[in-house]
């Protein structure tokens, strides 16, 4: 079966310091990848995604970037984070071809202070 | 351009009365929709979808939900809320303008009474 992982699940940094957010995922090959950032009261924003390795598209203007070095690995990356970085980050997969049904991950918390 | 509008915020009912979780949707094209749940400290779960087959859609737990075109809905409703069913839902429709992008409700977080 197939399983998703993401670490850490709860990172609190200072504002100016880098990020790196991993999510792998077990069980299945070629997975479309995508980061989501939800926050509270709001439904989930999508900020990347991915349909192949070295491939990134991204949604949203941000301070974030992505990346996906290994087909089944994808990264989450900020160079200098901002309050405004806070937020609840979820990873998902999905089969290639079927966006409707997307496996998410456990989520890691990010606060910035 | 795709948006979903989840009426309540909030939603509490006494356990073993019915559910009914409000989802409209705005669309230019046939769209596809569906509710996910996120239960605390868990994460998020498909819980039914509609790919415009039968309009009535059955999901897991005893949840359905209706796709009405004329009103432009997708209401989630259980006969008889469970004390395992508190949890935030979320109503997503498919974005037309891109073939990996979903449009997110707000969620409605779901309060079971004893």
């Amino acid at each position: 079966s197939q399983t998703i992982h993401q670490w850490p699940a709860t990172l609190v940094q200072p504002v100016g310091s880098p990020l790196s957010l991993e999510c792998t995922v077990e069980g299945t090959s070629n997975p479309n990848l995508y980061w989501y950032r939800q926050a509270a009261g709001r439904g989930l924003q999508l900020l990347f995604y991915s349909v192949g390795i070295g491939q990134i598209s991204s949604e949203v203007p941000q301070n974030l970037s992505a990346s996906r070095p290994q087909d089944r690995q994808f990264i989450l990356s900020s160079k200098k984070l901002l309050l405004s970085d806070s937020g609840f980050y979820l990873c998902a997969w999905s089969v290639v071809g079927q966006r409707e049904t997307q496996y998410f991950g456990p989520g890691t918390r990010l606060l910035v202070l | 351009a795709q948006s979903v509008t989840q009426l309540d915020s909030h939603v509490s009912v006494s356990e073993g009365t019915p559910v009914l979780l409000r989802c409209n949707y705005s669309s230019s094209y046939s769209p596809s929709l569906f509710w996910y749940v996120q239960h605390p400290n868990k994460g998020l779960q498909l819980l039914l979808k509609y790919t415009s087959a039968a309009t009535l859609v059955k999901g897991i737990n005893g949840f359905e939900a209706e796709f009405k075109k004329s009103e432009t809905s997708f209401h989630l409703t259980k006969p008889s809320a469970h004390m395992s069913d508190a949890a935030e839902y979320f109503c997503v429709v498919t974005s037309g303008d891109s073939n990996y992008q979903l449009i997110w409700g707000a969620g409605t977080k779901l309060i079971i009474k004893p």
